[in-house]
């Protein structure tokens, strides 16, 4: 079974200052692992996706995950937060053995302070 | 290029009426996807098809009916509506449906069954 933990269902940032989400997973499988976006009353945006290549990964808007495999592990971060960031952001894992389903985080909500 | 599109947007059903949700996606890929999202449960999977003429039931299944239309459009049925099926219902696509696929989004149905 897989499964995906988002350890704050809730983040607060002012403005220019960094932005860490955290995510852990467990999986019996080699995982992909994908974070997206979803803003208010719209459809969900992928970021960046894992996928057994390089282990930092970056993605759009100046969002990079770092996948720990030892600790089990795809934090989100980025350097400077801005107002357009405030969203709901998802953590999601998919198995890797021909069973494409993916499971969901239950999000984490960041607010940006201005 | 419209991506994955998704009607209505809003609907208000009284228990045991019904309805189909529909949704389109113009980026010629072979899997969709239906999911709902509840408040603090992330997405969930409702059903799938991994290609055109095919359908499977996902990790919440219950009180839905599919039809793969064709290999843009994927519907979603409801035949007898329950205030439990209350939620947003979102539409994705992948053109492959392999772990390492990203999912596209359609901009999402909020559904109130009173």
């Amino acid at each position: 079974a897989q499964s995906v933990t988002q350890l704050d269902s809730h983040v607060s940032v002012s403005e220019g200052t960094p932005v860490l989400l955290r995510c852990n997973y467990s999986s019996s499988y080699s995982p992909s692992l994908f974070w997206y976006v979803q803003h208010p009353n719209k459809g969900l945006q992928l970021l960046l996706k894992y996928t057994s290549a390089a282990t930092l990964v970056k993605g759009i808007n100046g969002f990079e995950a770092e996948f720990k495999k030892s600790e089990t592990s795809f934090h989100l971060t980025k350097p400077s937060a801005h107002m357009s960031d405030a969203a709901e952001y998802f953590c999601v894992v998919s198995r890797s053995d021909g069973n494409e389903k993916l499971t969901f985080g239950t999000g984490t909500r960041l607010t940006i302070i201005p | 290029n419209a991506g994955v599109t998704q009607t209505p947007k809003f609907q208000v059903l009284k228990t045991g009426q019904s309805m189909t949700l529909q949704c389109a996606q113009d980026m010629n890929h072979n899997s969709m996807y239906w999911y709902r999202q509840d408040p603090g449960m992330g997405l969930r999977l409702i059903y799938y098809s991994a290609s055109e003429g095919t359908t499977d039931k996902g990790e919440v299944p219950n009180g839905y009916n599919v039809s793969r239309l064709n290999k843009r459009e994927f519907s979603l049925r409801l035949e007898s509506a329950a205030p439990s099926q209350t939620s947003v219902y979102f539409c994705a696509s992948s053109e492959y449906g392999g772990q390492t696929d990203t999912q596209y989004f359609g901009p999402g149905t909020r559904l109130t069954v009173l």
